[in-house]
């Protein structure tokens, strides 16, 4: 069965670095988001992707984060200069059309020290 | 108003009980309703999708009242297994999957 992978599955920094989060979607999926969830909340919408372009963001996505396909198959979410306020679980999803399922990778877990 | 709006709990009941959440959401746009299943620490998988007329798979049943905007999630015969966080799942306008907060769920002996 397809699925969404990312790497890495847990990554610890120093407050002040830069991250930078991997994900390759499902194959054939057009759509493609990032969503962050702070252990015992909610998880929360960051990004979505469409058309090799940012289609909507959250106003947690602010300049400190962005988001590339580099090169059709992987999908990058960068964070430029941690806080310790972004340790939280990283989720990427892909699906194939809007209104469909979307398929969630199992996540990385980003502990800022 | 939160856009998605679900009691926490946890609901704590017997193996075999029937159990029902339900889900308000703010958006009258919204056109598409999911249920979702988180397991502790991992990622959100589909439960089911939810249909205006209302849908069942096995024991699950799921329900829309646009009228009222909620949803809810019926289990029957609640297994030991389906402990979990169960995510409603809305889409707007924006074609934005919006997460509810979850309920959680402890089926025990």
């Amino acid at each position: 069965e397809p699925e969404v992978t990312q790497t890495p599955s847990h990554q610890v920094t120093q407050m002040g670095q830069e991250v930078i989060l991997r994900c390759v979607p499902i194959s054939n999926h057009l759509y493609f988001y990032w969503y962050r969830q702070i252990l015992g909340q909610k998880v929360e919408f960051l990004v979505s992707f469409y058309n090799n372009e940012i289609s909507e963001k959250s106003e947690i996505f602010d300049d400190q984060f962005s988001v590339e396909r580099p090169d059709g198959s992987n999908f990058t979410l960068k964070i430029r200069s941690t806080k310790l306020e972004d340790s939280a679980m990283y989720f990427c999803a892909s699906r194939w059309a809007s209104n469909t399922e979307a398929f969630f990778g199992q996540g990385t877990r980003l502990t800022v020290v | 108003r939160k856009e998605v709006e679900q009691d926490p709990g946890p609901f704590n009941v017997p193996e075999g009980a029937t159990v029902a959440f339900n889900c308000t959401y703010s958006n009258s746009a919204s056109q598409s309703f999911f249920w979702y299943r988180q397991d502790c620490r991992k990622e959100p998988k589909l439960l089911m999708s939810v249909y205006s007329s209302g849908n069942e798979d096995g024991r699950f049943t799921a329900q829309l009242n646009r009228a009222s905007q909620y949803i809810s999630l019926l289990i029957r015969d609640s297994k030991l297994s389906d402990s979990a966080t169960y995510l409603c799942v809305v889409e707007g306008g924006s074609y934005i999957p919006t997460f509810g907060r979850g309920t959680s769920l402890i089926v025990h002996p």
